[in-house]
């Protein structure tokens, strides 16, 4: 089971935000990051926790190893503006996160 | 650049089968896995199962077994079976491509490429 915090989060353009993402057992880094816009399918972001999918911006990293993992965006753009979810590639069944929604403040 | 896209009909009843196609276009169903995600309205995500071109399959046994994924490489498309539907099978459904990525020694698997999403309800 994936777990993620907070549920939703209120920045400002410019601004620097972390997101976190739990899994209930050790998955070591098989961990990926998506990012949704609405109406949108999701897009790949980050895998094995910390390599950057190509064609993603630099402003965006992911951390993290075992359990406990996160996304961060150093300095925000407008078109950052989304949801965000964690899934775990350990095994199956393939799970994920309950999502992030990032909105303006 | 690989593309997928969904078909299918928009409403089923209750209790029918919905069959959703994914067509790959711009590059070859062989040696991927091929995956099928849903996402019922204002929800997260979930994972249905995925098809290795193989034929080898894996499910998510949330679904009781109602799920059957399949190739056809010479239409360069794989489809989804979804039996006995109810209200809760509504969402948007995506296919994607899962593939592994090579880092840091080992292999690590994503989903790189996905469709557009089709919208299914499960109305009388």
């Amino acid at each position: 089971q994936m777990t993620q915090s907070p549920s939703s989060l209120s920045a400002s353009v410019g601004d620097r935000v972390t997101i976190t993402c739990r899994s209930s057992h050790n998955i070591n880094t098989n961990l990926n990051w998506y990012q949704q816009k609405p109406g949108k399918a999701p897009k790949l972001l980050i895998f094995a926790a910390s390599s950057l999918q190509s064609g993603v911006p630099s402003r965006f990293s992911g951390d993290g190893f075992g359990t406990d993992f996160t996304l961060a965006i150093s300095s925000l753009q407008p078109e950052d503006f989304a949801t965000y979810y964690c899934q775990q590639s350990f095994n199956t069944p393939v799970t994920f996160g309950p999502g992030t929604r990032l909105e303006i403040k | 650049q690989v593309q997928l896209q969904e078909s299918g009909p928009g409403v089923v009843k209750p209790s029918e089968t919905l069959s959703l196609t994914c067509s790959v276009s711009d590059g070859s169903i062989s040696g991927y896995y091929w995956s099928w995600i849903r996402q019922p309205p204002g929800k997260g995500l979930e994972w249905i199962g995925f098809i290795h071109y193989s034929g080898t399959t894996d499910y998510n046994p949330s679904l009781k077994g109602r799920v059957t994924i399949s190739l056809d490489t010479s239409s360069n498309r794989f489809s989804l079976k979804l039996r006995g539907l109810t209200a809760a099978d509504t969402a948007v459904y995506y296919c994607a491509r899962r593939q592994s990525q090579y880092q840091l020694l080992s292999y690590y698997y994503v989903m790189d490429v996905w469709g557009q999403g089709t919208s299914v309800t499960v109305s009388s």
